[in-house]
């Protein structure tokens, strides 16, 4: 399995706090993404990184913001929770010149509920 | 945009069937992916195609660029292969991955 953590794993929140979320990677992959699932929705990408402070918006990028600040971390801010952010979000790796072909490692998702 | 639609939504099979799960994109792409999620979460990529027929174990995965098509098949289902099945395509290059909804697996014994 590829190295990559999720911290937290869960939390709770209330709403208009903010809330920040980590990837962790050990694998020295230049991609990094940050997606959410919903029931109904498939994955869906909020972020994602292409490189040490180099990212670009996906489709659902309303309300967050990303950072990545050194190629093993990448972070997600929800600047100012609402309960409709309230969903599992997943971090992955990839890198066509590292791995196999494009393939995507997920991490173990971090539940988030905001009330 | 690329749209990715998966077919069935759930799926229900006894145990030793064999299983296929359609998807279909609606632009041209450079890849197709197959990727499994465990009932505990837990995403772990299957297979990724861009032209014919991959096989790994009872999974084989086709692709008919043609027709913006694939299939994931499971021979001699199991118990075990019970899991959300989702498809993602991408169009070229590095652009981002589409997902498809999913499909719910649930092989019974």
């Amino acid at each position: 399995d590829a190295g990559i953590t999720q911290s937290p794993r869960h939390k709770v929140t209330e709403t208009g706090t903010p809330v920040t979320l980590r990837c962790h990677q050990t694998e020295n992959h230049r991609y990094m993404y940050w997606y959410r699932q919903d029931p109904g929705h498939g994955l869906r990408l909020i972020h994602y990184s292409y490189g040490v402070k180099d990212t670009d918006k996906g489709e659902v990028s309303d309300g967050y913001s990303v950072s990545r600040s050194k190629t093993e971390d990448f972070l997600l801010t929800l600047e100012s929770a609402t309960s409709s952010q309230t969903s599992v979000y997943f971090c992955a790796i990839s890198d066509p010149l590292l791995s196999n072909q494009e393939t995507q490692y997920f991490g173990p998702g971090t539940r988030l509920l905001v009330l | 945009k690329n749209e990715v639609e998966q077919s069935p939504q759930n799926l229900t099979a006894q145990e030793g069937e064999f299983i296929t799960i359609n998807c279909s994109y609606s632009v041209g792409i450079s890849a197709l992916h197959w990727l499994q999620q465990h009932p505990g979460g837990g995403i772990v990529s299957l297979f990724m195609l861009s032209s014919g027929k991959k096989k790994h174990g009872r999974l084989i995965a086709t692709i008919n660029i043609q027709e913006k098509h694939s299939s994931l098949h499971i021979t001699a289902s199991h118990p075990r292969d019970s899991a959300v099945y989702i498809c993602a395509a991408r169009t070229s290059g590095n652009t981002p991955l589409v997902f498809g909804k999913g499909t719910r697996l649930s092989v019974i014994a």
